[in-house]
């Protein structure tokens, strides 16, 4: 078992559809969870970070982290085709080396 | 100073040869990593710095592998006798160690013939 599962997708979702990508992970050491965006040919950039378990809002994003269930999601609101990426979920035990998933790649339909 | 940059962008190299990668975090970020990103994986780990220093290498960073620091600024990676499962994206980020979440470069692709 891998320590972070995530489903590849692809993810398609009509626009202005709310979104919701999920993670689970195995490592119940885990104390920080990230969620990253990456565009074809990018790096991957910082969308949310939360620490421990709950949830954090962000504009259109919203992360949550269920650590007594060892999962974690990320909710899209109102999303536009712009949004159209892969996304990875991210975890560490400290604030130092990131394990990430997978990715979902992610589709918006105008 | 607009981010971490990293040159080449792409590489293509014999198998057999040598590559050698730079990575130019942003300036005032103590911590320096690098990844190594396959298609539809996400990025593994392969080692990181704090400033000079080098705290942790993954397994995945064998004997053919070698990264430096030198004056805990910009940073190398270097690939001696390139295999074709070499072939990847390597990616370097840097972040402040009272920070938290990485900032990333766009990465050098390297394919291996």
């Amino acid at each position: 078992q891998k320590e972070v599962e995530q489903d590849p997708g692809p993810l398609s979702v009509p626009e202005g559809a709310i979104v919701s990508l999920n993670c689970t992970y195995s490592n119940s050491a885990f104390q920080y969870f990230m969620w990253y965006r990456q565009y074809s040919r990018k790096g991957p950039e910082l969308l949310m970070y939360t620490y421990s378990s709950g949830n954090k809002e962000d504009g259109r994003f919203t992360a949550q982290v269920d650590k007594s269930s060892k999962y974690i999601s990320l909710f899209i609101r109102d999303s536009q085709p712009s949004d159209s990426a892969t996304y990875l979920c991210a975890m560490s035990v400290r604030d130092d080396k990131i394990i990430f998933g997978k990715g979902t790649r992610l589709h918006i339909l105008p | 100073d607009t981010g971490v940059s990293q040159d080449p962008r792409h590489k293509i190299t014999k198998r057999g040869q040598n590559v050698t990668f730079r990575c130019d975090p942003i300036s005032e970020h103590n911590r320096l990593y690098w990844y190594r990103q396959t298609l539809g994986q996400g990025p593994e780990f392969l080692t990181y710095f704090q400033n000079e220093a080098q705290l942790e290498k993954s397994r995945l960073l064998s004997d053919r592998f070698s990264a430096e620091r030198p004056k805990g600024s910009f940073s190398t990676l270097e690939i001696q006798r390139t295999e074709q499962g070499d072939s990847a994206m390597y990616l370097c980020a840097s972040s402040f160690s009272t920070d938290y979440g990485y900032t990333f470069g766009s990465g050098t692709r390297l394919t291996v013939v």
